[in-house]
């Protein structure tokens, strides 16, 4: 049971490039998120979703774009790379009774 | 606004020792409240969670504490060991639109030295 899988773990890139993260989870859970982890701060909600077709703005949305084409997989993209954007992303899933988050990994992109 | 506090920022003790984090926060309307442990490089892992109810819950030698009045929670950490080393993130959960809002603390970051 691998749990939750995010992919790359690390990545750089150029300021105005765009890419997509990864998250995949086997646990066939219905809530899924992306946070970004920032030095001396408190991980923050990118964006999540509460079922398959559907996704939502979380807590510090702009520069970034969400699918949830399937249940099992939370894709996040980023349109144009900015300095700013430069982070730790997690990925979380929960079941939808929310009694805990699982986490993946971590990719750490840096903006350059 | 819904804020989670921690403190101390850091923490360096030896291992053997005891240590105790602390977690302030005015979340509403107030789910249940979680203690992670995020080792280096790694994504955080639950440790306890606890309801409006709960007044101590234990993970081993991880003992967790709420007061749901003063809106405090601690973790305490008996006979470190070095494993022990990471960072702890209080993680309170608030009810919105349907689904466990989570409000993250900054976390308390721990060094156990030999």
């Amino acid at each position: 049971n691998a749990g939750v899988t995010q992919t790359p773990k690390f990545r750089v890139l150029k300021t105005g490039q765009s890419m997509t993260l990864l998250c995949a989870q086997d646990m066939n859970h219905e809530y899924m998120y992306w946070y970004r982890q920032d030095p001396g701060m408190g991980l923050r909600l990118i964006h999540y979703s509460v079922g398959e077709g559907t996704t939502a703005k979380g807590e510090v949305p702009d520069g970034y774009n969400v699918s949830r084409l399937k249940k099992q997989n939370f894709l996040l993209g980023l349109e144009s790379a900015a300095p700013s954007q430069t982070s730790v992303y997690f990925c979380a899933s929960s079941s939808i009774l929310n009694t805990e988050a699982f986490f993946g990994q971590g990719t750490r992109l840096t903006v350059v | 606004k819904n804020q989670v506090e921690q403190s101390p920022q850091s923490l360096i003790i030896l291992e053997g020792k005891n240590c105790t984090l602390q977690c302030n926060y005015t979340v509403s309307p107030f789910s249940n409240l979680r203690w992670y442990k995020q080792d280096t490089g790694r994504g955080p892992v639950s440790l306890t969670i606890m309801t409006f109810s709960e007044n101590t819950k234990s993970n081993g030698r991880y003992t967790a504490t709420l007061d749901a009045d003063t809106k405090q929670s601690s973790l305490h950490i008996t006979a470190s060991q070095l494993s022990d080393s990471a960072s702890y993130i209080c993680v309170v959960s608030a009810l919105a639109g349907g689904y466990n809002k989570l409000i993250f603390g900054a976390g308390t970051r721990l060094a156990v030295h030999p």
